[in-house]
Order: structure tokens, then C-alpha cells, then sequence
């Protein structure tokens, strides 16, 4: 089966960092561009972040760049977001979701999401 | 950046009834994805490259449209089709890969 499984979200201060994860498993991870989609509560989606199957090559929101950095452990089969100076704005359901290779760049495959809340 | 708007922000129907939404781009794409949300479960990939449905997706869901306007019709609603609906503009060579603000699907 094909599965992403996010974690690491929680209640973290202002200014504060979080890391985190995606846990791929079903596929060949190092074969597909992954990215990092929020929501808000009660709101819509955000694209935040996107990186290549094999290599650095990465994109970023202009919400987030220079804040958020997303890497990838193929070896891991693994995903994470390394998320700095946060804000109150940041509080989010955050997605990994894989980038399908013949679904036309559209995102196939989901996790289940990871709450991080930011507050004092 | 391209800005999708998404019309109407809430559509009313009923069951049987036929549902259609709209996908504005704020400039032309080349490729564009429809996903579906039901309350606390994320979102599902319905439609990619503008009309073709994704592994198991029901017939019932049709995506269509070209340049900066795109249109995901529902022919024959279902109970289960209640839900939020987004777009995505995810064309290869032009992130960021935005979605658009999401329309609310409910029962009339």
C-alpha cells in the first residue's frame, strides 16, 4: 500500500522551531518530487514547499522562504520540514503529498496530516 | 505567481442534481488538478492535466477547460460528493503550485 504518514507537529511557542517528518512506505521514494501543503483551520490549502526525487533542487512559497527548509533521506525513504522563527499565522494541518510522475505534476498521494500550533 | 480564483465560494444542491464549479487563472496554464476534502480527511486528487480522472475517481466527475478557464463538473450528485473542492495550476516549470481558495459543495 502506498502511504505517507506525517509527524512531529505540536504547540510550540513564537520564535520557536519544529522539524517535520513524512514517512514514506508502498513506492519508490527516491523516484518522485515531494512537497508540504497547510491548512489553516477552516480555511484552504497552501503549496509551501517542493523538492526533487534525487538532489537539492527545491522551491519555496514566498510565505515561508527563508524560514521553512525541506529535505529529503531516500535511504530513510524519508521527508521533513524544517520549520524556524514561527508565527502565530503558521498554526496549520501540515500534508506531505507526493508529486505524481504521470498525473501531470498534480499531487496523487497524501498523508494524513500533523498539527502544529503556534502560541504562547 | 499564478492566482486561482475558484466560483462559487458555496454552491447549494441536491442530491441528482448536476454541479458545476469554476477555476480561474489569473494568467494561462498548461496543466491543472481538481482535488477533493471531506471533513477531516485530506485531500484527494479527482482530476489532472485539466480532464483526466485520477485511479478509481467515478465517471460522474468531469474536468474541462483550457488557457485561464477550467470548470470540474459533477453530472449526478451523490451523498458523498458533499465536500470541499480545490484547484491546483501544476505546471512543471512554474511554482509556486497554488491552489486555489477552495469551493464548499453542500446539501440544499
Amino acid at each position: 500500500e502506498v502511504k505517507l504518514v506525517e509527524s512531529g507537529g505540536g504547540l510550540v511557542q513564537p520564535g520557536g522551531s519544529l522539524r517535520l517528518s513524512c514517512a514514506a512506505s508502498g513506492f519508490t521514494f527516491s523516484a518522485f518530487g515531494m512537497n508540504w501543503v497547510r491548512q489553516p483551520p477552516g480555511r484552504g490549502l497552501e503549496w509551501l514547499s517542493f523538492i526533487v526525487g534525487v538532489g537539492y533542487t527545491s522551491h519555496y512559497s514566498d510565505s515561508v522562504r527563508g524560514r521553512f527548509t525541506i529535505s529529503r533521506d531516500n535511504a530513510k525513504n524519508s521527508l521533513y520540514l524544517q520549520m524556524s522563527s514561527l508565527r502565530a499565522d503558521d498554526t496549520a494541518v501540515y500534508y506531505c503529498a507526493r508529486r505524481g510522475n504521470y498525473m501531470s505534476g498534480a499531487f496523487d498521494v497524501w498523508g494524513q496530516g500533523t498539527v502544529v500550533t503556534v502560541s504562547s | 505567481e499564478v492566482v486561482l480564483t475558484q466560483s462559487p465560494g458555496t454552491l447549494s444542491l441536491s442530491p441528482g442534481e448536476r454541479a458545476t464549479l469554476s477555476c480561474r487563472a489569473s494568467q494561462s496554464v498548461s496543466t491543472l488538478g481538481w482535488y477533493q476534502q471531506r471533513p477531516g480527511q485530506a485531500p484527494r486528487l479527482l482530476i489532472h492535466g485539466v480532464s483526466r480522472r485520477a485511479p478509481g475517481v467515478p465517471d460522474r466527475f468531469r474536468g474541462s477547460g483550457s488557457g485561464t478557464d477550467f470548470t470540474l463538473t459533477i453530472s449526478s450528485l451523490e451523498p458523498e460528493d458533499f465536500a470541499l473542492y480545490f484547484c491546483q495550476q501544476c505546471d512543471d516549470d512554474s511554482p509556486p503550485y497554488s491552489f486555489g481558495q477552495g469551493t464548499h459543495l453542500e446539501i440544499k
